[in-house]
């Protein structure tokens, strides 16, 4: 089976403070995305990764960066976390974009920033 | 947007069977429906994906309309471990978009 690890379940920063999320998947994917989940709003794409090098920007952005040097590992960054990026990061892998492709989740990270 | 509508909550007695509706009218001709679900504290996991016909695997039934503009997820005998959000998703070629699923509660 495949296997999204996050690097934290649980993670507790002060504002300002610069975070980075890891995750890492074993399964050679080509793709792979972040999404945040807060309460009434489902879950968002914040980033995503076609392919090593590769990165485009979802629906909410601002405020992130990622990294994917390696295939494995998409890392999201928080330049200077804000208390209302409190909240559950989710990161997902799958083999490519054809349609018929699932997408297998991570266990996610609550962040909270205070 | 979602492009998927589904009922916010939906309540199912245990060992029971239980039909979850997803409205996808917009839906194109390429694009796969796929459902996911998420139990408390988990991300969400992969349950079933189809294009036209009916597909079964070991966890559900997807039922798929004639026409693509909606389907059905059938849990076949409800358990209390079958409690979680629901998400039907259009997959085309862009990422996966979530709305806010169904919350199915299993009453024993």
């Amino acid at each position: 089976d495949v296997k999204v690890t996050q690097s934290s379940r649980y993670l507790v920063k002060r504002t300002g403070e610069k975070v980075f999320l890891e995750c890492v998947q074993d399964m050679d994917h080509e793709n792979m995305f972040w999404y945040r989940q807060d309460p009434g709003l489902g879950l968002r794409l914040i980033y995503f990764s076609y392919d090593v090098k590769m990165k485009e920007k979802g629906d909410i952005p601002e405020g992130y960066s990622v990294s994917r040097e390696k295939k494995e590992r998409f890392s999201l960054i928080l330049e200077s976390a804000s208390t209302n990026q409190t909240s559950m990061y989710l990161c997902a892998s799958r083999l490519g974009p054809a349609p018929n492709e699932k997408l297998f989740f991570g266990s996610g990270t609550q962040l909270s920033v205070l | 947007d979602a492009k998927t509508t589904q009922p916010n909550s939906m309540e199912s007695n245990e060992e029971e069977p239980v039909h979850l509706p997803c409205n996808h009218s917009t839906i194109s001709g390429t694009d796969y429906i796929h459902w996911y679900r998420q139990l408390p504290s988990q991300g969400p996991e992969y349950v079933i994906h189809g294009l036209t016909s009916n597909v079964n695997n070991r966890m559900a039934s997807l039922a798929i309309a004639e026409d693509r503009k909606s389907s059905t997820l059938i849990l076949h005998r409800a358990t209390l471990r079958d409690a979680a959000v629901y998400y039907c998703i259009r997959s085309g070629n862009t990422p996966l978009v979530f709305g806010k699923g169904t919350r199915l509660s299993v009453i024993a």
